[in-house]
């Protein structure tokens, strides 16, 4: 079955940019997507299709993507940016999850 | 503004046969342009999909899970529904409704989900 791979934690200290990866065999050809979730709620889609903001999500967010890796990049990480972060994509036989990151701001 | 609103047991007992509902308003279940999924997360793990309905008649389901889910959409009702048959204490998660674009066969990300409903598994 296919798989996304992410570090299972990320701290930066606040201002910092915070950079989380996400490694799957299928990205050279499949977009990556991004959620944050914080302790208790539901997922917020955070990066669509590699690059794109999602609505409402401030400008310090940004995605990329080359070969096997997607990056989220978050530039001047601020304490309440702390949460998981999940990768996500989807193949032709339906879609997967990353393990998850905890980003730790402190 | 779509809104997803679920509903469940809260706790079922092993071997039997978990049914969740998610309640669309503010649009149509039978909207062929989208995706109805349910995504799970067991206390202190990650999410994991666990399958995908389409009005359109597009179905996908996590390979994990196939032999054991349905997703059906109920039109009177304007609801997706979930059933887990013969649950075991490892299928005990939140359980997350969610809608994604649909674009032929292809599966965007969810954008608006549900609330969740945790789901605890035990006699």
């Amino acid at each position: 079955s296919y798989e996304l791979t992410q570090p299972p934690s990320v701290s930066v200290s606040p201002g910092q940019t915070a950079r989380i990866t996400c490694s799957g065999d299928a990205l050279p050809r499949k977009y990556a997507y991004w959620y944050q979730q914080k302790s208790g709620q539901a997922p917020v889609l955070v990066i669509s299709e590699d690059t794109k903001r999602a609505s409402g999500i401030p400008e310090r967010f940004s995605g990329s993507s080359s070969g096997t890796m997607a990056t989220l990049t978050i530039s001047g990480a601020q304490v309440d940016d702390e949460a998981d972060y999940y990768c996500y994509s989807t193949v032709t036989t339906g879609s997967v999850f990353g393990g998850g990151t905890r980003l730790t701001v402190l | 503004r779509l809104h997803l609103q679920q509903s469940g047991p809260g706790l079922v007992k092993p071997s039997e046969t978990l049914s969740l509902t998610c309640a669309v308003s503010g649009g149509s279940a039978s909207d062929t342009d989208y995706y109805w999924g349910w995504i799970r997360q067991p206390p202190g793990k990650g999410l994991e999909w666990v399958g995908s309905f389409s009005y359109s008649g597009s179905t996908f389901y996590n390979p994990s899970l196939r032999s054991r889910i349905s997703i059906s959409v109920d039109l009177s009702n304007n609801q997706v529904s979930l059933n887990l048959d013969s649950v075991t204490a490892a299928d005990t998660a939140v359980y997350f409704c969610a809608r994604a674009g649909r674009s032929g066969n292809y599966h965007f990300a969810f954008d608006i989900w549900g609330q969740g409903t945790m789901i605890t598994v035990s006699s």
